[in-house]
């Protein structure tokens, strides 16, 4: 089946440092990307929609200086926090589909913690 | 009102029983439905599409009754490793396609 990769799982840094997180889909041709920020007990939010090629769009109340997305290639988006600050601290999951329509299938998630 | 409304547990269950989750969802224009399956400090992970015909998968059967706009999944024999939290997801497609996801069904399953 279809299946997305995120890198890394698991990141700890200091407070200003800034963190890329990659997403690959590894069997399809992801055409929308997803970002997601998850608190501990709390639902999936999402951060923003990619297409690639284009601009991402981010949901209201979500910083796009802050949080730098890329979606150069079909097969690839990156999320940057720029400047983490330990209100940051979140598990953050990528998710891709192919067609619009099609189930969205996530990648493993990333564990930020900003010290 | 949520587009996609969920009633969020948890139901704590034995094992061997038999649970059932509803779903509501608001947008005519909803198209596609389907379960995911999230484990604690895991990602979702599909568990099933949900067709107004029905769908069966072993112990799990999803249902989708368009016209009360409603989606169930039903979970028989309950076995310890179904806790997870069920979230049910809509797809509406109101000139582009959108993803709605419901905030989750908490379920506990013990011996």
């Amino acid at each position: 089946g279809a299946v997305v990769s995120q890198h890394p799982s698991w990141v700890i840094c200091k407070s200003g440092t800034s963190v890329k997180i990659e997403c690959r889909s590894l069997d399809f041709q992801a055409t929308t990307m997803f970002w997601y920020r998850q608190f501990p007990k709390q639902s999936l939010m999402l951060m923003a929609t990619s297409n690639e090629g284009s601009k991402a769009t981010y949901e209201q109340g979500v910083e796009k200086d802050k949080f730098l997305i890329n979606h150069a290639s079909l097969t690839l988006s990156t999320l940057t926090v720029t400047s983490a600050h330990p209100e940051d601290s979140s598990f953050y999951i990528c998710s891709a589909r192919d067609q619009g329509g099609q189930p969205q299938h996530f990648g493993d998630g990333t564990r930020l913690s900003i010290l | 009102r949520k587009e996609v409304e969920q009633d969020p547990g948890p139901f704590n269950v034995p094992e061997g029983a038999t649970v059932a989750f509803n779903c509501t969802y608001s947008n005519s224009a909803s198209q596609s439905f389907f379960w995911y399956r999230q484990d604690c400090r895991k990602e979702p992970k599909l568990l099933m599409s949900v067709y107004s015909s029905g769908n069966e998968d072993g112990r799990f059967t999803a249902q989708l009754n368009r016209a009360s706009q409603y989606i169930s999944l039903l979970i028989r024999d309950s076995k310890l490793s179904d806790s997870a939290t069920y979230l049910c997801v809509v797809i509406q497609n109101t000139g582009g396609f959108k993803t709605i996801f419901g905030a989750g069904t908490r379920l506990f399953v013990k011996a």
